[in-house]
């Protein structure tokens, strides 16, 4: 069975700073994505960014950028100039290629300091 | 364009009785998966509705079952409500059963007391 870990409950940012969230998963798997989901207090699960498992390039979306190292099974998050709107909770989720359903870490909630 | 809708917003129920939670999903999609979300933790597969039947389900008993309709919306049964089965039920909508894409509804908070 696949698991994925978000092994730091909570982390601290200043705004307009740079802060890297980290996830590791196990899978004998080769084919899946990895993404980051976004929980804010209103509890909408929002997509932030995702990387296909097959891409050597990491995935970048505006100040959202991933460092995924396919061998040691690491999938981690970097928020660039971090703003107020920045702050909540931030899901790890895995998934197969062929298959839909979505394997969550424990999450890490991320405050931004001003 | 209407995103996933969930009803209702808020639940309290009581040990024992039975539940039924709403979903629709985005306009276009025409699969519905259905998470558990515990407070503090990450959320669990439940299991996948596709063309009106079960398609793939998540480590859960019985007790949780589901149906879609043939308009794609979905319903998430629970019998028997347990304490433990207080959490955020997050329904989510996808095309086709490999969806690149899987879009969040706002959920629904069941409390069993």
């Amino acid at each position: 069975a696949q698991t994925v870990t978000q092994s730091q409950p909570e982390m601290s940012v200043q705004e307009a700073e740079t802060v890297t969230l980290s996830c590791t998963y196990d899978t004998s798997e080769s084919d899946y994505y990895l993404f980051w989901y976004k929980q804010p207090p209103s509890r909408q699960m929002i997509l932030v960014i995702r990387q296909e498992a097959y891409k050597q390039q990491n995935a970048t979306e505006n100040r959202f950028s991933v460092n995924f190292q396919k061998a040691a099974k690491s999938f981690s998050l970097k928020i660039s100039d971090s703003q107020l709107g920045d702050a909540a909770m931030y899901f790890c989720a895995y998934r197969l290629y062929a298959g839909n359903m979505l394997t969550f870490g424990g999450g890490t909630r991320l405050m931004v300091k001003p | 364009d209407a995103g996933v809708t969930q009803s209702p917003t808020h639940l309290i129920k009581t040990r024992g009785q039975q539940v039924t939670l709403r979903c629709s999903p985005k306009s276009g999609h025409d699969t519905v998966s259905w998470y558990q979300q515990a407070l503090g933790q990450g959320p669990q597969f439940i299991f996948q509705y596709y063309e009106e039947e079960e398609r793939q389900r998540g480590n859960f008993p019985d007790r949780f079952s589901g149906h879609q309709f043939p308009n794609y919306s979905s319903e998430l049964n629970v019998n028997a409500l347990l304490l433990g089965d207080s959490a955020l039920y997050l329904c989510a909508s996808s095309s086709g059963t490999r969806g690149y894409e899987q879009y969040f509804g706002p959920g629904t908070r069941l409390t069993v007391t």
